[in-house]
């Protein structure tokens, strides 16, 4: 168990509508990270947020936004789903203040768009 | 731009059989090295990492890695694979900077016989 904790799981929906995950990181962490994992794309860094604010965009589409709030769980939010949307999205958190590079993963959330 | 080639896609190895999955990074100067597991509907775990130091890494579940300056590789190894290490595996870069975001390989995936 990492300490990342990811809801929902799973997730279907259909195309054109708009979903929210949501990601706890491990206690004390301040930093979170979210992840989008496809077959055809690999593992791809989305965004990243320290204490509340944004710190580093990936490949992040307009259609998806991200925010952490001051209990520092983090939220990302798609929008107009497309089925090339359908992967499975990680949320990760680090140590806070200390660039270790250490990631902690949670165990994901599969979005399947229909 | 910093990148992580794993040439393999896919490895099958028989059960008590060496293992050696291939990393090739490029980035502007040594960043930080990672080896990530991955094991079937789970998050990424951290195997091990290289910051500076001693190439030869030693991480869990009896993996080490080497770094290789003059190559840009940092070739996993395992003596003696059990079945429990069936899995995909990434590799990851990671900058010395200030920050935290990996960029990751596109994964190795491992399948042990009996």
């Amino acid at each position: 168990d990492s300490g990342v904790t990811q809801t929902p799981k799973h997730l279907i929906t259909a195309t054109g509508q708009r979903v929210t995950l949501r990601c706890s990181p491990r206690s004390g962490d301040l930093s979170v990270y979210w992840y989008q994992q496809s077959l055809d794309q690999g593992l791809q860094f989305l965004i990243q947020y320290y204490n509340g604010e944004e710190r580093a965009k990936g490949n992040i589409l307009e259609r998806f936004s991200a925010q952490q709030f001051p209990d520092l769980h983090s939220e990302l939010n798609l929008s107009s789903l497309e089925l090339g949307d359908s992967a499975l999205y990680f949320c990760a958190s680090s140590v806070a203040g200390v660039s270790t590079g250490e990631l902690f993963f949670g165990e994901g959330s599969r979005l399947t768009v229909l | 731009a910093q990148s992580v080639t794993q040439p393999d896609i896919h490895i099958t190895v028989s059960e008590g059989a060496s293992l050696e999955l291939r990393c090739n990074y490029s980035y502007g100067a040594t960043p930080y090295l990672f080896w990530y597991v991955q094991s079937p509907g789970q998050g990424l775990q951290l195997l091990l990492k290289y910051f500076s130091g001693d190439t030869l890494v030693q991480g869990i579940k009896g993996f080490e890695a080497e770094f290789k300056r003059s190559q840009s590789s940092f070739n996993l190894r395992k003596p003696s694979v059990h079945w429990s290490d069936a899995a995909e595996y990434f590799c990851a870069v990671g900058p010395k900077a200030a920050g935290n975001k990996l960029t990751f390989g596109g994964g190795t995936r491992v399948l042990v016989k009996p």
